[in-house]
C-alpha cells in the first residue's frame, strides 16, 4: 500500500512569505501529526489531527496553522516566515493515535532566506 | 514541560562492537516507542513497548521499557555498517496523547 505522502519535497521562500504544505496519509490512518525536524532541536511536535479536528498542540506560535480534511489529508500553513523556520517538516499517520505506531513519509525541506 | 532525554547524543563504534542507547522520561509514559533515521532519510517505526519492565527483540535489537515506564533502552550486539543512522525513542506522557521524541543518538560504525 502507498506510503504516507508529502508535497513538495523541497520549497524555496523569502522571509515574510506564507507557505501550505501538504500531507496524505496511509489509506485508512484517521491520525495525522506534524513535526519540525531541525539539528539543533531535534523532532518538535507541532500538532495532531484526528477527524478534522485538531487533538494536540504543540508550543509553536500561532504562525503554525494546520488542518485536515474529510479524507485524512491534512495541511500545514506557515504566515511570516522567519529564517528560523528553515527545517525539514516532517508528516506522521497512524491508525488512531501515539499508541499505534507513526508511519512518517519523506518530508518537506524549507529553506527561507 | 514534559521532556524525553536520551544519551548519548553521538557514539562511534567499530563494527562488531555493542551499542547502547539511553532513553528517560520526565514522567511517566503510557508506551515507548523506537525510531530509525538513516542519512537524509526519514524516521522509520521500529518498535513499541506497553508494559512495565518489557524486553522486547529483533535479531540483534534488544528494546526495554523500565519498571516505573520513565525509562527505556535500546541495545544493538555487534553493530554492522547497516546499523548507521539516529535513533530515537519516542513516548507518550500518560496525561496526555502526544508522542514526545527524544534528542536521538547518532550511531557511526567504523568497517
Amino acid at each position: 500500500k502507498a506510503g504516507v505522502t508529502q508535497t513538495p519535497r523541497y520549497l524555496i521562500k523569502t522571509r515574510g512569505q506564507q507557505v501550505t504544505l501538504s500531507c496524505s496519509p496511509i489509506s485508512g490512518h484517521r491520525s495525522v501529526s506534524w513535526y519540525q525536524q531541525t539539528p539543533g532541536q531535534g523532532l518538535q511536535f507541532l500538532f495532531e489531527y484526528f477527524s478534522e479536528t485538531q487533538r494536540n498542540k504543540g508550543n509553536f506560535p500561532g504562525r503554525f496553522s494546520g488542518r485536515q480534511f474529510s479524507n485524512s489529508r491534512s495541511e500545514m500553513n506557515v504566515s511570516t516566515l522567519e529564517l528560523g523556520d528553515s527545517a525539514l517538516y516532517l508528516c506522521a499517520s497512524s491508525l488512531q493515535d501515539s499508541n499505534y505506531g507513526y508511519t512518517f513519509g519523506s518530508g518537506t525541506r524549507l529553506t527561507v532566506v | 514541560g514534559q521532556q524525553v532525554m536520551q544519551i548519548p547524543q553521538y557514539q562511534h563504534v567499530q563494527e562488531g562492537e555493542d551499542f547502547t542507547t539511553y532513553c528517560n522520561s520526565s514522567t511517566t509514559l503510557s508506551n515507548i516507542q523506537w525510531y530509525k533515521q538513516r542519512p537524509g532519510g526519514h524516521p522509520v517505526f521500529l518498535i513499541q513497548l506497553v508494559k512495565s519492565g518489557e524486553v522486547k527483540k529483533q535479531k540483534r535489537l534488544t528494546f526495554q521499557f523500565g519498571e516505573a515506564k520513565k525509562n527505556s533502552s535500546l541495545h544493538i550486539t555487534a553493530t554492522q555498517t547497516t546499523d548507521v543512522g539516529t535513533y530515537f525513542c519516542a513516548g507518550t506522557p500518560s496525561n496526555t496523547g502526544k508522542l514526545i521524541f527524544g534528542q536521538g543518538t547518532t550511531l557511526q560504525v567504523k568497517p
